[in-house]
């Protein structure tokens, strides 16, 4: 079983829409959790990152940790075409490498 | 302000050729990682850096595969004898060392597109 699990969709949505992505987890060691946004011939950039259970909100975006249910969640509010791009969820310890999920393509169509 | 640069930013082999990768960290960070993206993956881990360092190399998938960091800088991941299935996005990534209580994020570069025919 991968450590970090994520449906690779494709999810394609209207403009306005909110989306929901989301990812499991298995090793309860890791304590960051992160969503990269990867658009297509780039390398990922880093969108949010929290260390404890709760919400984090910045902008449209909101991730959401549940250690309990090993759950992680990035919301999208009023979705732009912009937004159109890959989202990685990862987790890790305090240092050293990150544990990817296999990315959701997202589309967002005008 | 430059990012992480990587060079060349597309690389085509035949099989069997030896391939070097380069990696611009951002001035000043201390830790470096590469990773391998395989076509509709996530990046996967291979080898990390604390400054000249090799702190973690169990990411590596065979012992064609080798990176170097001798100043602590620029860092190179050299992959011998190339085979299919090498083919894949190499990313470098950088961040400061993690502060007391935090984690530092890590900065990608566009990574290096390597096919292998």
């Amino acid at each position: 079983q991968k450590e970090v699990e994520q449906d690779p969709g494709p999810l394609s949505v209207p403009e306005g829409a909110i989306v929901s992505l989301n990812c499991t987890y298995s090793n309860s060691a890791f304590q960051y959790f992160m969503w990269y946004r990867q658009y297509s011939r780039k390398g990922p950039e880093l969108l949010m990152y929290t260390y404890s259970s709760g919400n984090k909100e910045d902008g449209r975006f909101t991730a959401q940790v549940d250690k309990s249910s090993k759950y992680i969640s990035l919301f999208i509010r009023d979705s732009q075409p912009s937004d159109s791009a890959t989202y990685l969820c990862a987790n890790g310890g305090s240092q050293g490498n990150l544990i990817f999920g296999k990315g959701t393509k997202l589309s967002v169509k005008p | 302000g430059a990012g992480v640069s990587q060079s060349p930013r597309y690389k085509v082999a035949k099989r069997g050729q030896d391939v070097a990768l380069r990696c611009d960290p951002i001035s000043g960070h201390v830790s470096l990682f590469w990773y391998q993206q395989a076509l509709g993956q996530g990046p996967e881990f291979l080898t990390y850096f604390q400054n000249e360092a090799q702190l973690d190399k169990s990411g590596l998938p065979s012992d064609r595969f080798f990176a170097e960091r001798p100043e602590g800088s620029v860092s190179t991941l050299k992959i011998q004898r190339t085979q299919q299935e090498d083919s894949a996005v190499y990313l470098c990534a950088s961040s400061l060392p993690p502060t007391s209580g935090s984690r530092d994020t890590q900065y990608f570069g566009p990574g290096t597109r390597l096919t292998v025919l």
